[in-house]
């Protein structure tokens, strides 16, 4: 099957810090979505992006579906950043979703 | 308007026991999928409904493992003859239509299952 790959896997950055996460992955796909995974475990939809950029406040998202990766970009942090980011692909294998690692973000204040 | 949820949020059993999860998707959404998360992991895909009937079933880790949605709503997965390594959240989700290239899931808040 496929394979998602994040980095990095944890990343602790100073409030106002910017940061780039990055999800690789091993094969074509036709729906890319990140998550946010908040401290109560509840998975909140950051971007659905098989392609190009999008932008939503502070959080900005780019997949280059031919390179086979996707970035999140978080500016100005908050310590509410705070949580785990997930990458999760759809490809033709069918309508699941395959998750990355997922990337361990602590924002302190 | 709502979201998707879950019941119980906390699951507590013993090994052997039977115990059943509930999901109550966003309503009018025709897809139903329920994913396991284990600890300092990604979620990974169980089961997958369309309407009533399970489309696809390859995610379910062995025949212990059931799920049903009689009415193309709410959905049960089911676990007979608890196991501890079937501990982690048990999380469902939902999506309009259950198209590939163009659905995006909704995920309720997980059900966490302990088997003591």
């Amino acid at each position: 099957g496929i394979q998602v790959e994040q980095s990095p896997p944890d990343l602790i950055l100073q409030e106002g810090a910017n940061s780039t996460l990055r999800c690789n992955f091993s094969d074509s796909v036709n729906n890319l979505q990140w998550f946010h995974q908040n401290p109560w475990g509840q998975l909140i939809n950051l971007f659905y992006i098989p392609s190009g950029t999008k932008q939503n406040g502070r959080l900005s998202a780019t997949t280059v579906a031919t390179e086979r990766y996707s970035l999140l970009y978080i500016s100005s942090s908050q310590t509410t950043d705070s949580g785990v980011y997930f990458c999760a692909v759809h490809n033709n294998a069918g309508n699941m979703l395959t998750f990355g690692g997922g990337t361990r973000l602590m924002v302190k204040p | 308007g709502a979201g998707v949820s879950q019941t119980p949020s906390n699951k507590v059993t013993e090994k052997g026991k039977y115990v059943e999860l509930r999901c109550d998707p966003i309503s009018g959404h025709t897809a139903l999928y329920w994913y396991r998360q284990s600890l300092g992991q990604g979620p990974e895909f169980l089961i997958y409904f369309q309407g009533t009937g399970a489309a696809d079933d390859s995610g379910l880790p062995n025949d212990r493992f059931f799920a049903v949605r009689p009415e193309g709503s709410v959905s049960t997965l089911k676990i007979q003859r608890t196991e501890r390594g079937d501990s982690a959240v048990y999380l469902c989700a939902s999506s309009p239509t259950g198209a590939r290239y163009t659905d995006t899931q909704y995920f309720g808040p997980g059900t966490r299952l302990t088997v003591l």
